[in-house]
């Protein structure tokens, strides 16, 4: 167990809904890192929050936003959604920066039908 | 840019040994290398920093060559807990950790 938890663990909807992703991080962690993974490929990154602040940006979608709240735990908004967005979208959190350890969250599958 | 991960598979035989590169076209920071099985989370391995500095927490070894732009994953004794697919991911700092494609390794008795 990572400490990082992420809700909910899975996710099933239809293409054009919006959802939404929580994360969690471990106590003490400033930094949110969300991450996609598709089918059979790698970690793509797609934003860094530090200390409620975005820090980083990475191949997030227009239609994909984020935000860090003041209890440091985070939402990933994913809007007008498309089949290609089916994927398993992973939370990190590390103390400060990316040269920190991060810790992955189980992760939240996200189907769209 | 994404680092690029050599082999992309690899299959031993318990307690053989395997290495994994992960080399850059940028100079790096850090790379952290990660460890995940089938429809898990990443686990941390290591982070090797430039200067030297490592830092990790299992029985697993690594070299950061800071010229070359490359990092090399050793797994040594291997045992069938090893199995998943390893990725490293480059960068650190201000910038994005940015992950490979993934090395795939599988450990049969």
């Amino acid at each position: 167990d990572s400490g990082v938890t992420q809700t909910p663990k899975h996710l099933i909807t239809a293409t054009g809904q919006r959802v939404t992703l929580r994360c969690s991080p471990r106590s003490g962690d400033l930094s949110v890192y969300w991450y996609q993974q598709s089918l059979d490929q790698g970690l793509q990154f797609l934003i860094q929050y530090y200390n409620g602040e975005e820090r980083a940006k990475g191949n997030i979608l227009e239609r994909f936003s984020a935000q860090q709240f003041p209890d440091l735990h985070s939402e990933l908004n994913l809007s007008s959604l498309e089949l290609g967005d089916s994927a398993l979208y992973f939370c990190a959190s590390s103390v400060y920066g990316s040269t920190d350890t991060q810790y992955f969250g189980p992760g939240t599958r996200l189907t769209v039908l | 840019q994404q680092p690029v991960q050599s082999p992309q598979a690899v299959i031993l035989r318990e307690g053989e040994d395997a290495v994994i590169n992960c080399s850059s076209s940028k100079a790096l920071y850090s790379v952290h290398w990660y460890r995940q099985k089938h429809g898990e989370a990443p686990v941390f391995l290591m982070i090797l920093l430039k200067g030297g500095e490592q830092k990790g927490h299992e029985k697993i070894s690594a070299s950061f060559n800071e010229k070359k732009q490359q990092s090399s994953l050793y797994l040594t004794a291997s045992q069938l807990s090893y199995s998943g697919t390893y990725f490293c991911g480059t960068g650190g700092g201000s910038e994005k950790l940015v992950f490979g494609k993934g090395t795939k390794l599988t450990v049969n008795p």
